[in-house]
């Protein structure tokens, strides 16, 4: 069955004080894995899409990476405007219809 | 920036009453999604359409759901009779055709209370 699991549940760091989030998955192949920052009440807002592993993708204070059996998200110097959940989505063959299994989610909270 | 929009943001409803939950996809996307989440859960999926016709479907999209895209903008999520369990954000999602691209974009979406 495919699974996604995410690491930890709930982080909360100072601000400037850099860390990482694990997503986990366990698939029969993988089209494409995805990180989406969820607010409060609010859709997932997409972040990164990668496609194989040693892939990696930037974007401000966040880069992801993907291995063929996990990716991570990395924070560097988050701001409070960084707190919020971050989910993680696989993509899985066969087919190609679209469907995402999530994980969980992280639940950031960035203290100033 | 293109975005995809949802009607009712909230909607409270009697168990076992019909609702009707409405979704702009992005303009030129072809694949259409609805996903729920109930509170403190995962997000999952229920349903993809593409090409005037259900690609897939979860088991939790049962006899009482359908979906339809009635004109060439509106994508809708119909619950025939709904129950206590059906409370949730359900949020509809769009991407573009098929390929390396292929990330979805996420509604705000609808909360569905039902009482």
């Amino acid at each position: 069955e495919d699974q996604v699991t995410q690491s930890p549940e709930a982080l909360r760091l100072q601000e400037g004080e850099s860390s990482s989030l694990n997503c986990s998955y366990t698939v029969s192949g993988l089209r494409g894995l995805f990180w989406y920052r969820q607010d409060p009440g609010k859709g997932p807002e997409f972040l990164f899409t990668l496609y194989s592993a040693g892939e990696e993708k930037e974007k401000e204070r966040l880069k992801a990476t993907l291995t063929k059996k996990e990716s991570f998200l990395h924070i560097t110097a988050p701001k409070p405007e960084d707190s919020a959940t971050y989910l993680c989505a696989v993509h899985p063959t066969p087919g190609n219809t679209g469907k995402l299994i999530f994980g969980q989610g992280t639940t950031l909270q960035v203290k100033p | 920036e293109p975005e995809v929009t949802q009607t009712p943001s909230h909607q409270v409803t009697q168990m076992g009453q019909e609702v009707i939950l409405r979704c702009v996809p992005i303009s030129n996307h072809l694949y259409f999604y609805w996903y729920r989440q109930i509170l403190g859960q995962k997000v999952e999926f229920l349903v993809s359409f593409y090409n005037n016709e259900i690609s897939e479907k979860s088991e939790i999209f049962d006899d009482q759901f359908s979906v339809e895209r009635p004109d060439g903008s509106n994508f809708t999520l119909k619950i025939r009779s709904t129950k206590l369990e059906d409370s949730a954000m359900y949020f509809c999602a769009s991407r573009a055709l098929a390929g390396q691209y292929n990330e979805q974009f996420f509604g705000p979406g609808t909360r569905l209370t039902v009482l």
